[in-house]
């Protein structure tokens, strides 16, 4: 497997489920994010982990959790969500040199849907 | 803060005509710019970065620190540029990508 890899592609929760979301990268960065993306909205940045350490909140609700347990692994932590996080949630990797990032690569996407 | 405006929700054009997809930025540093696509039921992926001053599929796109903009450009559009095309800046030094809002391009045959 090469590049980043999401799992799972769809997931369906009710609002009192804890599931998490996974995301591999193979590329060898040192940076990874999550975004959403949802259809009335732009990409949004939700968290970004460089080096393993969060660099990024941008202010997202205390029910989305992050989790970088190594600079090839992120997962988000998902508890009593609400159905307007229904979305398109997006991991990508960059390569972070001199302190600033290189191109982002993303992953396919999981698909959130909250009933 | 970082803003990226792209004014055009959809833009349509017949295929062998010229297209431009605006955006401008707001970002008082030296930012670097992309453009990203999303070709339908594919990932987002880099189409270029206006530091390579590439070509890439024909597009092409050109900084224009004076009016804030990094409009995105090809000659002759064909039927398989339909996508979302989304505008990036990166500040100097920064990590946090910011991501305007995007046109979805529709080439007509």
């Amino acid at each position: 497997e090469t590049g980043v890899t999401q799992t799972p592609r769809h997931l369906v929760m009710g609002m009192t489920n804890k599931k998490s979301l996974k995301c591999e990268q193979h590329l060898g960065h040192n940076a990874m994010y999550w975004y959403k993306q949802s259809a009335k909205k732009p990409l949004e940045l939700m968290f970004v982990y460089s080096l393993e350490e969060r660099v990024e909140n941008n202010s997202v609700p205390s029910r989305f959790s992050p989790e970088c347990p190594n600079s090839s692994h992120l997962f988000l932590h998902l508890h009593t969500l609400q159905p307007e996080d229904s979305a398109l949630y997006l991991c990508a990797s960059s390569q972070v040199v001199s302190g600033g990032a290189n191109v982002l690569t993303f992953g396919a996407g999981s698909r959130l849907t909250v009933l | 803060a970082q803003r990226v405006t792209q004014p055009e929700k959809l833009l349509s054009v017949f295929k062998g005509a010229p297209v431009e997809l605006k955006c401008n930025y707001s970002y008082s540093g030296s930012p670097e710019l992309f453009w990203y696509v999303q070709y339908s039921r594919q990932r987002l992926q880099l189409l270029l970065r206006h530091i390579s001053r590439e070509s890439i599929k024909g597009f092409t796109a050109d900084l224009n620190k004076g009016e804030t903009s990094f409009h995105l450009k090809k000659p002759f559009a064909q039927e398989e540029d339909s996508a979302m095309y989304y505008c990036a800046l990166l500040p100097n030094y920064g990590q946090n990508f910011v991501f305007g809002p995007g046109t979805r391009l529709s080439v007509l045959p």
